[in-house]
C-alpha cells in the first residue's frame, strides 16, 4: 500500500525557510511525479509544485521564485525548500503522487509562519 | 490562470438521497478534470479523473460527467461515510482546484 508522510518544523519564523521532508512507502519514488500542495482557510488548496524521479521540476509560476524542491530516490523521499515566508505561507501542506490528478497524498502537515 | 468554481458551497442532504454538485472552470479543460473527498484530519481521496473515470476501489454510487468548462459529481444514494467536503482540480494547464463544497447532514 502506497503511503506518504510528511516531516518538518511546524513553526517557521517570518522570513526564513520553510522545509518539508515527504517519505514515500509501498512504491519506489524512481518511477513517478511527486507534488507538494498546500491548504489554508484564505487560499484553499493550491499546487506547489511537482518532481520528477529525474529531478526535473515544474512550479507554480505564483511560488516559482521562492520554491525549490529535490528528490532522493534511494531514501525514497523528496522535499520542499520555501524561502522567504510570511504569514501567508500558514498552510497544511501535503505531499502526494501525481503530476495530474493525485492519487495518494499524505496526512498533512500544518506549518505556522510566526515570530 | 484556469480558476475554479463549485456550486453550492454547502449542501445539507440525508442518508439515501441523490447529490449533485457542479464545477465550473473559467476556460475550457477538456475532460482534463478531477474529484477528491475530503474528511478533516485525513488525506485527501481521489475519486474520478478525466472527469468521469472511477478510481479503483471507490464505491460505483460516484460518478462523474462533464467536459469542455461544466462539470457534475453525482452520489447516487448518500452514505453515512460521504459526509465530507468534495473539490474539483483541473489538470490542463498546471492545477487548480475549486473551493470546495461541504456536504453535511440536514
Amino acid at each position: 500500500q502506497v503511503q506518504l508522510q510528511e516531516s518538518g518544523p511546524g513553526l517557521v519564523k517570518p522570513s526564513e525557510t520553510l522545509s518539508l521532508t515527504c517519505t514515500v512507502s509501498g512504491v519506489s519514488s524512481s518511477s513517478n511525479y511527486w507534488s507538494w500542495i498546500r491548504q489554508s482557510p484564505g487560499r484553499g488548496l493550491e499546487w506547489i509544485g511537482y518532481i520528477y524521479y529525474s529531478g526535473n521540476t515544474k512550479y507554480n509560476p505564483s511560488l516559482r521564485s521562492r520554491v525549490t524542491m529535490s528528490i532522493d530516490t534511494p531514501k525514497n523521499q523528496f522535499s520542499l525548500k520555501l524561502k522567504s515566508v510570511t504569514a501567508a505561507d500558514t498552510a497544511v501542506y501535503y505531499c502526494a503522487d501525481g503530476g495530474s490528478h493525485f492519487g495518494y497524498w499524505g496526512q498533512g502537515t500544518l506549518v505556522t509562519v510566526s515570530s | 490562470d484556469i480558476q475554479m468554481t463549485q456550486s453550492p458551497s454547502t449542501l445539507s442532504a440525508s442518508v439515501g438521497d441523490r447529490v449533485t454538485i457542479t464545477c465550473r472552470a473559467s476556460q475550457s479543460v477538456t475532460t482534463w478534470l478531477a474529484w477528491y473527498q475530503h474528511k478533516p484530519g485525513k488525506a485527501p481521496k481521489l475519486l474520478i479523473y478525466k472527469a468521469s473515470t472511477l478510481e479503483g476501489g471507490v464505491p460505483s454510487r460516484f460518478s462523474g460527467s462533464g467536459s469542455g468548462t461544466e462539470f457534475t459529481l453525482t452520489i447516487s444514494s448518500l452514505q453515512p461515510d460521504d459526509f465530507a467536503t468534495y473539490y474539483c482540480q483541473q489538470y490542463h494547464s498546471y492545477f487548480t482546484f475549486g473551493p470546495g463544497t461541504k456536504v453535511d447532514i440536514k
